[in-house]
């Protein structure tokens, strides 16, 4: 039982270089997100995709892409990383029909990425 | 716009100790709240929620009741293991596009045998 699947699980970038974070939820989900966490912030939302074909801008949705590939997997691009976006990246999946916002979401077990 | 407050730790505790960590929210509308715990190199689970007030979510000996006259979702055990050291997150839930989560700045709790 897999649920949701992040990968990898540690990378090392420098400045400038471009990466995907990808993300596979095998639950039949139809909302992702894509979330960053820094000491003492909690989780902020970057992305997410309330269904397959849309995205929508979370918080801190600058200096990344996303792509909604279908509606299994959710990937995060880093385009040209920087050290502030030095993280712990979460993808998480939930299913959002009638009464959505009353059901939890499922979280991956992270991506930590360090730029330097 | 949506925010959670809840208490900075570390709290440190000693086991079969009570624990209480205080969350305080603001939202418009009315929002579903939640705690989730996360373990070391592990992602959130969830822990409990809550829907509506008065709600009273339990879950492994832990228990928080939504409180909308003080909008307030504390989180308490009666008696702490060591397995619950943990970072504990307040969160609430916009029910509005895409659902999304809005999270507090986490809360470290250690329980000492």
């Amino acid at each position: 039982n897999a649920g949701v699947t992040q990968t990898p699980k540690f990378q090392v970038l420098k400045t400038g270089q471009s990466m995907t974070l990808q993300c596979a939820q095998d639950m039949n989900h139809n909302s992702m997100y894509w979330y960053r966490q820094d000491p003492g912030m909690g989780l902020r939302l970057i992305y997410y995709s309330a269904s397959e074909g849309t995205t929508d801008k979370g918080e801190v949705p600058n200096g990344y892409n996303v792509s909604r590939l279908n509606k299994r997997e959710f990937s995060l691009r880093l385009e040209s990383a920087a050290p502030s976006q030095t993280s712990v990246y979460f993808c998480a999946s939930m299913h959002a029909g009638q009464g959505g916002g009353n059901q939890p979401q499922h979280f991956g077990d992270g991506t930590r990425l360090s730029i330097l | 716009g949506d925010s959670v407050t809840q208490m900075e730790g570390p709290v440190t505790l000693s086991e079969e100790a009570f624990l209480t960590i205080n969350c305080t929210y603001t939202a418009t509308g009315y929002p579903s709240l939640f705690w989730y715990v996360q373990y070391p190199g592990e992602g959130l689970q969830l822990l409990l929620k809550a829907t509506k007030a008065d709600d009273k979510g339990s879950n492994k000996g832990f228990e928080a009741t939504y409180r909308k006259e003080t909008t307030s979702f504390h989180l308490e055990k009666g008696s702490v293991q060591v397995s619950d050291s943990a970072v504990y997150f307040c969160a609430l839930s916009d029910q509005g596009a895409g659902n999304k989560l809005t999270f507090g700045g986490g809360t470290r709790v250690l329980v000492k045998p």
